[in-house]
């Protein structure tokens, strides 16, 4: 099931500066995408989500773009912080009962 | 801040035991979902539970997997006889509402079958 992809498995970014994490997805029928930042041992923990009528959500350091027509998200994180090192994963929802389909996660880390 | 709990936080069993993973939703929370995490793969999604039965269930999903609301707390999920590929981080996860409620989910429990 290849219908969410993240294909950059790692990224390494200087405190400080911008983290971009990008996410591709095929499923034409996804209106809900979501960010989920996971520590090890620990479960997914909820950052940003942006509706498909939207192609820009901010809180606060984060950003999400939703560009509709590539099928393709970006999560900004500006400026990085060593504690904002974890993995990354990108989610989308359709229209069925909530179900969350998942990338494969990106692992970024943030050196001081 | 309230939060999904789930319990155990690992559990080991023998091939072809029956085991029960539990969660505490959160309280308000109308919708529960199980997913699982297999090393070094994607989080997968497993069923979703709306008003005391399966709204959707995944291919993995088959007869060896049963859910259950027993009491107003609790969501559980049961694998009756259990299998090597079995092996994984399960994780519970409950939302508000449908179509643009996040998901919140626990911190999950490590399945080892040995």
């Amino acid at each position: 099931d290849q219908q969410v992809k993240q294909n950059s498995p790692s990224l390494s970014v200087q405190e400080g500066r911008i983290s971009i994490l990008n996410c591709d997805y095929t499923n034409s029928m996804f209106d809900y995408f979501l960010w989920y930042k996971k520590y090890p041992a620990e479960g997914p923990t909820f950052l940003i989500s942006i509706s498909s009528i939207k192609d820009k959500n901010e809180d606060g350091r984060f950003t999400v773009f939703l560009n509709k027509s590539a099928k393709h998200l970006s999560l900004h994180i500006v400026p990085s912080q060593p504690g904002d090192s974890a993995v990354y994963f990108c989610a989308a929802s359709g229209t069925s009962y909530g179900k969350l389909t998942f990338g494969q996660g990106t692992i970024l880390t943030v050196h001081p | 801040e309230p939060e999904v709990t789930q319990t155990p936080s690992h559990q080991v069993t023998q091939m072809g035991q029956e085991v029960i993973l539990r969660c505490v939703p959160i309280s308000n929370h109308l919708y529960f979902y199980w997913y699982r995490q297999i090393l070094g793969q994607k989080v997968e999604f497993l069923v979703s539970f709306y008003n005391n039965e399966i709204s959707e269930k995944s291919e993995i999903f088959d007869d060896q997997f049963s859910v259950e609301r027993p009491d107003g707390s609790n969501f559980t999920l049961k694998i009756r006889s259990t299998k090597l590929e079995d092996s994984a981080m399960y994780f519970c996860a409950s939302s508000e509402a449908l179509g643009g409620g996040e998901q919140f989910f626990g911190p999950g429990t490590r399945l080892t079958v040995l």
